[in-house]
């Protein structure tokens, strides 16, 4: 069964405190992981797709990287306005749709 | 990123009625999906619709949900006789192509059962 675990749970970052947000994945052939960020009562804002391992993206602040058993989002020196849920999903094997884990919530204190 | 118009934003309803989400889809865009997200847990899927017809349903779309695009534009997704445990933000999403990964979510509807 595909599962996907993201940690923490919840962050809180002093305002350019630099850190990484983790999301393991265990899927049978994986064909793209993917990140967004969610605001409360909004929709998740999509950030990247990445598809195969050793693969790196970056957005401002956040970079994303993929290995084969997991995906980092890192967050240099961020600020107020990163604070978010950031979901991670993956697409995989035959399915056509995601498959969510349950989120990191961070909140950057100014 | 563009964005998706969905309607109402938010809608509550008595147990056992009829309700009927709306989605504006973007243009060009082939597949289309609706999610749901219970307060405080992840997004799961529920139905994937391409051609017309659905291509994909996970365990939670049952007999009381029902998807479609009854004019051409608009995106739909119908629960018969909601239940107090139908509460949740319904989501809907596009993708443009098949190879195309891209995901498109939208602003979200929040059902409330009482």
């Amino acid at each position: 069964e595909d599962q996907v675990t993201q940690s923490p749970e919840a962050l809180r970052l002093q305002e350019g405190e630099s850190s990484s947000l983790n999301c393991s994945y265990t899927v049978s052939g994986l064909r793209g992981l993917f990140w967004y960020r969610q605001d409360p009562g909004k929709g998740p804002e999509f950030l990247f797709t990445l598809y195969s391992a050793g693969e790196e993206k970056e957005k401002e602040r956040l970079k994303a990287t993929l290995t084969k058993k997991e995906s980092f989002l890192h967050i240099t020196a961020p600020k107020p306005e990163d604070s978010a849920t950031y979901l991670c999903a993956v697409q995989a094997g035959g399915a056509n749709n995601l498959f969510f884990g349950t989120g990191t919530r961070l909140t950057v204190i100014p | 990123e563009p964005e998706v118009t969905q309607t109402p934003s938010h809608q509550v309803t008595q147990m056992g009625q009829e309700v009927i989400l709306r989605c504006v889809p973007i243009s060009n865009h082939l597949y289309f999906y609706w999610y749901r997200q219970i307060l405080g847990q992840k997004v799961e899927f529920l139905v994937s619709f391409y051609n017309n017809e659905i291509s994909e349903k996970s365990e939670i779309f049952d007999d009381q949900f029902s998807v479609e695009r009854p004019d051409g534009s608009n995106f739909t997704l119908k629960i018969r006789s909601t239940k107090l445990e139908d509460s949740a933000m319904y989501f809907c999403a596009f993708r443009p192509a098949p190879g195309h990964y891209g995901y498109t979510f939208g602003s979200g509807t929040r059902l409330t059962v009482v």
